[in-house]
């Protein structure tokens, strides 16, 4: 079936723009996250949806950060006033639950860079 | 709280060579344990996973990892390395205290010498 996607794969702003980007988990998945990878770096934990509960924000780095999910599904990640240190790939990724043994699939990534 | 080191941020083996990327974890329970690969340009694959069954977990593409809780290590090896397996990978632990989040360590990057 259908993997995670996520849109757009690439994003250019300049400097105290908001922009947004968008999953699609796979269908049926109730857990879904969101990392981001900077450059040379390992992924770090963004924010957590698992169904209708209010989500774990513990990971965004500022309030200028923002997530939320629709209807149980797509997901969106909204920057505002973006900074260049935000220049980095975003992950999405999704899994049945959240368990030890359930693994989590990852989107392709959108690569955003601040200018 | 979990974390997880990688102790080699680049290993270089010549293809048909065995393959040994190592990681560390820290952890206060028991932890599931993953790695993942990053090929150029493309998604993050699963490569295996473990979750308190089998130490010795066999992945995809020939890959294999060993828990040892003694040592708490979790190192990736592969008896012979081709040219494909060039690449980034990433050792993983699911924090328990979180909603299972991944937490990631640096990454180590494997190039294979023809």
């Amino acid at each position: 079936g259908a993997g995670v996607s996520q849109s757009p794969s690439n994003k250019v702003t300049e400097k105290g723009k908001d922009v947004e980007l968008r999953c699609d988990p796979i269908s049926g998945h109730t857990a879904l996250y969101w990392y981001r990878q900077s450059l040379g770096q390992g992924l770090e934990f963004l924010i957590y949806f698992q169904g209708n509960s209010a989500p774990d924000k513990s990971g965004l780095p500022s309030d200028r950060f923002s997530a939320e999910r629709t209807g149980g599904s797509v997901s969106t990640l909204t920057i505002q006033r973006t900074q260049q240190e935000d220049s980095a790939v975003y992950l999405c990724a999704s899994s049945y639950r959240a368990g030890p043994t359930d693994t989590q699939y990852f989107g392709p990534g959108t690569r955003l860079t601040v200018l | 709280a979990q974390s997880v080191t990688q102790l080699d941020s680049h290993v270089s083996v010549s293809e048909g060579t065995p393959v040994l990327l190592r990681c560390n974890y820290s952890s206060s329970y028991s932890p599931s344990l993953f790695w993942y690969v990053q090929h150029p340009n493309k998604g993050l694959q699963l490569l295996l996973k473990y979750t308190s069954a089998a130490t010795l977990v066999k992945g995809i593409n020939g890959f294999e990892a060993e828990f040892k809780k003694s040592e708490t290590s979790f190192h990736l090896t592969k008896p012979s390395a081709h040219m494909s397996d060039a690449a980034e990978y990433f050792c993983v632990v699911s924090d328990e205290d979180s909603n299972y989040q991944l937490i990631w360590g640096a990454g180590t990057k494997l190039i294979i010498k023809p």
